[in-house]
């Protein structure tokens, strides 16, 4: 079975600054990987995803995520935060395309002015 | 991308009751799914909708407390029996579609429905 584990479940960025949101899967098979956004009071909005294609992934609102198969990881990043990135990211595996995704806790992305 | 709209948008029941929630896709999708958000939390599968079959149920989630339909695939409804407090939650429809479609195509993609808050009293 697969799981998802997101470091941290609070990240405090300063605008301009770096943002580096963390998640480590687990799958028996090759994953397919996802991140969503989600804003205060909103729904979930899918912001990248991998399927094996290019190990670099990139999205929408200048995020993008790197898959490293040596480190089960697939981290999402934005070179420079905004006020508006402030939300809930969750990072979310799936081992197929059947199956329904399996979510990590989330990660709440605070940005300071 | 596929369109979802659930209904209600939000509800206040009183604890025994039950609730139906309806969740409508624009588009014929292979699969529906039904995921909880309880305050705070992230979201967790309650069940796969299955057309024309009994729902898939996660571990802990039963039958008796979450009746689950799926007359055909575009529709799916979520009952939510007996209400507690416990059962306040935001519960999301969620669709793969066929074929796939949305960011970069794909049939791997899940698309999610805004969501219905519940609040038990």
């Amino acid at each position: 079975a697969q799981s998802v584990t997101q470091l941290g479940s609070h990240v405090s960025v300063s605008e301009g600054a770096l943002v580096l949101l963390r998640c480590n899967y687990s799958s028996s098979v090759p994953p397919y990987l996802f991140w969503y956004v989600q804003y205060p009071n909103q729904g979930l909005q899918l912001l990248l995803k991998y399927t094996s294609a290019a190990t670099l992934v990139k999205g929408i609102n200048g995020f993008e995520a790197e898959f490293k198969k040596s480190e089960t990881s697939f981290h999402l990043t934005k070179p420079s935060a905004h006020m508006s990135d402030a939300a809930e990211y969750f990072c979310a595996v799936s081992d197929s395309g059947n199956t329904p995704l399996v979510f990590g806790k989330g990660t709440r992305l605070s940005v300071i002015a | 991308s596929a369109v979802i709209s659930q209904k209600p948008s939000r509800d206040i029941c009183q604890r025994g009751t039950s609730l139906t929630i309806q969740c409508q896709v624009d588009s014929q999708v292979t699969m529906m799914f039904w995921y909880r958000q309880q305050p705070g939390q992230s979201l967790t599968l309650i069940a796969t909708a299955n057309q024309g079959s009994e729902a898939t149920y996660e571990s802990g989630f039963v039958i008796d407390k979450f009746p689950i339909s799926r007359p055909n695939l575009t529709f799916s409804t979520l009952t939510v029996s007996n209400m507690s407090p416990e059962d306040s939650s935001i519960y999301l429809c969620s669709v793969k579609p066929r074929g796939g479609m949305g960011l970069a195509g794909g049939q791997n993609e899940q698309f999610f429905g805004p969501g219905t808050r519940l609040t038990v009293l």
